[in-house]
């Protein structure tokens, strides 16, 4: 089965909401951490990436919050817009000689309203 | 910006066609991977290379092989198209010279095998 799994599927917001999308992981050798944003017909985008010696990391109104203690990793954007409209995903490296290998959780489908 | 192109958008083959799917990284990236994604199964790895002349199976190689005869081009060969080869194939790049696994998407080759 997966590693790496979401706990909503689906997500609908209103434009200018902040947004949450949580992710489970089950290796806690893991040491990295990635979410991707996946635009219908379009291959996955980078957003932000997170180590495991950290438990926060901020970007441009994204935020990545990491707790290894109960290996739950989200993903929060500050007063999201229709353009976020997306499939997010995260994922996970175990490192040492994974040569970069990622697993990868199913997916939750955000839809922002206007 | 990590460029990875690949070679179609949108290809449809017959059943028994022999299948080339062409990826090209600009970044000088090491590792190359090829996914497909299906609709409730996420992203599944069929081959990863770490370096020219080098692969190695991912999780569902079968009915699959690749090819990496340079560094920048990654190819993925379908020896006999089946129709469960329908998919979204897309193809992957990372380095880790900077100790990241953060992999670079191309836009993805959304293949139908009649």
């Amino acid at each position: 089965g997966e590693s790496v799994g979401l706990h909503l599927p689906t997500l609908s917001v209103q434009e200018g909401d902040n947004s949450i999308i949580n992710c489970a992981y089950s290796n806690s050798a893991s040491d990295y951490f990635i979410w991707y944003k996946q635009e219908s017909g379009k291959g996955p985008q980078f957003i932000i990436d997170i180590r495991s010696n950290m438990d926060k990391r901020q970007g441009q109104r994204v935020t990545v919050l990491l707790n290894k203690t109960v290996k739950h990793l989200s993903l929060q954007i500050a007063a999201t817009q229709p353009g976020d409209s997306a499939v997010y995903f995260c994922a996970e490296n175990a490192g040492g000689t994974s040569y970069g290998k990622l697993t990868f959780g199913q997916g939750t489908i955000l839809t922002v309203h206007p | 910006d990590v460029k990875v192109t690949q070679s179609s958008r949108y290809l449809v083959k017959r059943t028994g066609e022999k299948v080339f799917l062409e990826c090209v990284q600009d970044m000088d990236h090491e590792n190359m991977f090829w996914y497909r994604q299906d609709p409730g199964l996420g992203l599944r790895l069929i081959y990863f290379s770490y370096d020219v002349k080098m692969k190695e199976k991912g999780d569902i190689p079968e009915g699959y092989s690749v090819s990496r005869e340079k560094k920048e081009r990654f190819s993925l060969i379908l020896e006999s198209a089946s129709t469960n080869q329908t998919s979204m194939y897309l193809c992957a790049s990372t380095s880790l010279v900077e100790g990241k696994d953060t992999q670079y998407f191309g836009p993805g080759t959304r293949l139908t095998v009649l």
